[in-house]
């Protein structure tokens, strides 16, 4: 079993619609947690981290769920520029070292 | 420009060549990573340097990769004797301090290098 598991998918979602995935890590001593936005042939870009008191940037809006040990992002008002693949990210305790999900692609259409 | 850069942006080898992987990282960054990322997947740690001190090389997958920063600044990700299982995408990321700690740094990528091994 994967550390960090999400539905590759993909979402087809409407534009304008709200979408949201999840992704569960198996590593209790999991303490930092991360969402990270990749484009077709790109490198990963840093979306937001995510905090336990869960937290909002605009349309987005994450949340973890220690007890259960996954992490949600929720996209609001969605764009087609929001098409994506979304990886989820864990790092456990005081290590520097990243753990990846695969992915979850979102496709917005129009 | 200001962000990490890597070249080559592709890279074409027959197998059994040796390849070599550049990576500039933002100037003054302390801390870079390497990562490989196959097609699909998430990407997956390599190896680790805070300046030029390679802290970390547990997540290279043989001794045919090989990684040196030796002036803290650019890195080379060496690959010899490549195999066909060696294609994919190797990404360069840096942050500007000590990775790990109670500091959630960002981490800053370059665009890859994408590798095929013909």
């Amino acid at each position: 079993r994967k550390e960090v598991e999400q539905d590759p998918g993909p979402f087809n979602v409407p534009e304008g619609a709200t979408v949201a995935f999840n992704c569960t890590y198996s590593n209790s001593a999991s303490q930092s947690f991360f969402w990270y936005r990749q484009d077709c042939r790109k490198e990963p870009k840093l979306l937001m981290s995510v905090y336990s008191s869960g937290n909002e940037d605009g349309r987005f809006t994450a949340q973890l769920n220690r007890a259960s040990q996954y992490i949600s992002l929720l996209i609001r008002d969605s764009k087609l520029s929001d098409s994506a693949t979304y990886l989820c990210v864990v790092r456990k305790g005081s290590n520097y070292q990243l753990i990846w999900g695969a992915g979850t692609k979102l496709i917005i259409k129009p | 420009g200001a962000g990490v850069s890597q070249s080559p942006r592709y890279k074409v080898a027959k197998r059994g060549q040796d390849v070599a992987l550049r990576c500039d990282p933002i100037s003054g960054h302390v801390s870079l990573f390497w990562y490989q990322q196959a097609l699909g997947q998430g990407p997956e740690f390599l190896t680790y340097f805070q300046n030029e001190a390679q802290l970390d090389k547990s997540g290279l997958p043989s001794d045919r990769f090989f990684a040196e920063r030796p002036e803290g600044s650019v890195s080379t990700l060496k690959i010899q004797r490549t195999q066909q299982e060696d294609s994919a995408v190797y990404l360069c990321a840096s942050s500007l301090g000590v990775a790990g700690g109670i500091s959630n740094q960002p981490q800053h990528f370059g665009d890859g290098t994408r590798l095929s091994i013909l």
